[in-house]
């Protein structure tokens, strides 16, 4: 089982929809949570931070549930500049080093269309 | 302000070759980390660098070594080439330790796309 799961899609969507990603994690010592955007064949961005008690940003509303391990991404007003592959990554503390392990799903094909 | 910066941008290889990519990190960060993202995958973890000392190391075999040097810049290196290391290697650092721990947030650079034939 991989340790972090998100359905690859594609979504396609029409401008102006809501559409929500979903992912799950397998760790549960998993310590921070995040949302990248990445553009075809480009370096992944930071969107958004993801905590418990929910936080937005525009039109970006990110959840996470400890309990369940599941991670939620929710975009309203979908425009043609959102299309991308949008990843989920959980965030480890490495003991041994003292480091931070950054873990990616395959992240989630998003197409917004006229 | 500048960015991560990789370099090269590209560079092709055959099996058997070794290979040198390197990183700056942000101004002002002292840690770097490196990740490997073959197409249709997410990136995975190799290495984590903070004040030239390894803070960590992903599941890939010891023909993957890194180094940081005094001024936070780093070089990834790969010995014997295999044709599954053709991926997009990424870069990313870390603002400086943040409650005793190195930040969690990471700002990734533009890659490394390496083939190897």
């Amino acid at each position: 089982r991989k340790e972090v799961e998100q359905d690859p899609g594609p979504f396609n969507v029409p401008e102006g929809a809501t559409v929500a990603f979903n992912c799950t994690y397998s760790n549960s010592a998993s310590q921070s949570f995040f949302w990248y955007r990445q553009d075809c064949r480009k370096e992944p961005k930071l969107l958004m931070s993801v905590y418990s008690s929910g936080n937005e940003d525009g039109r970006f509303t990110a959840q996470l549930n400890r309990a369940s391990q599941y991670i939620s991404l929710l975009i309203r007003d979908s425009k043609l500049s959102d299309s991308a592959t949008y990843l989920c990554v959980v965030n480890y503390f490495i003991l041994t080093g003292g480091g931070n392990k950054l873990t990616f799903g395959t992240g989630t094909q998003l197409k917004v269309e006229l | 302000d500048a960015g991560v910066t990789q370099s090269p941008t590209h560079l092709i290889k055959t099996r058997g070759q070794h290979v040198t990519l390197r990183c700056s990190p942000i101004s002002g960060h002292k840690s770097v980390s490196w990740y490997q993202q073959v197409l249709g995958q997410g990136p995975q973890f190799i290495f984590q660098y903070y004040e030239k000392e390894e803070r960590g190391r992903g599941n890939f075999p010891d023909r993957f070594s890194a180094r940081q040097f005094p001024n936070y810049s780093s070089e990834l290196n790969v010995n014997a080439l295999l044709l599954g290391d053709s991926a997009l290697y990424l870069c990313a650092s870390s603002p400086d330790l943040l409650r005793g721990r190195l930040a969690d947030t990471q700002y990734f650079g533009p890659g490394t796309r390496l083939t190897v034939l």
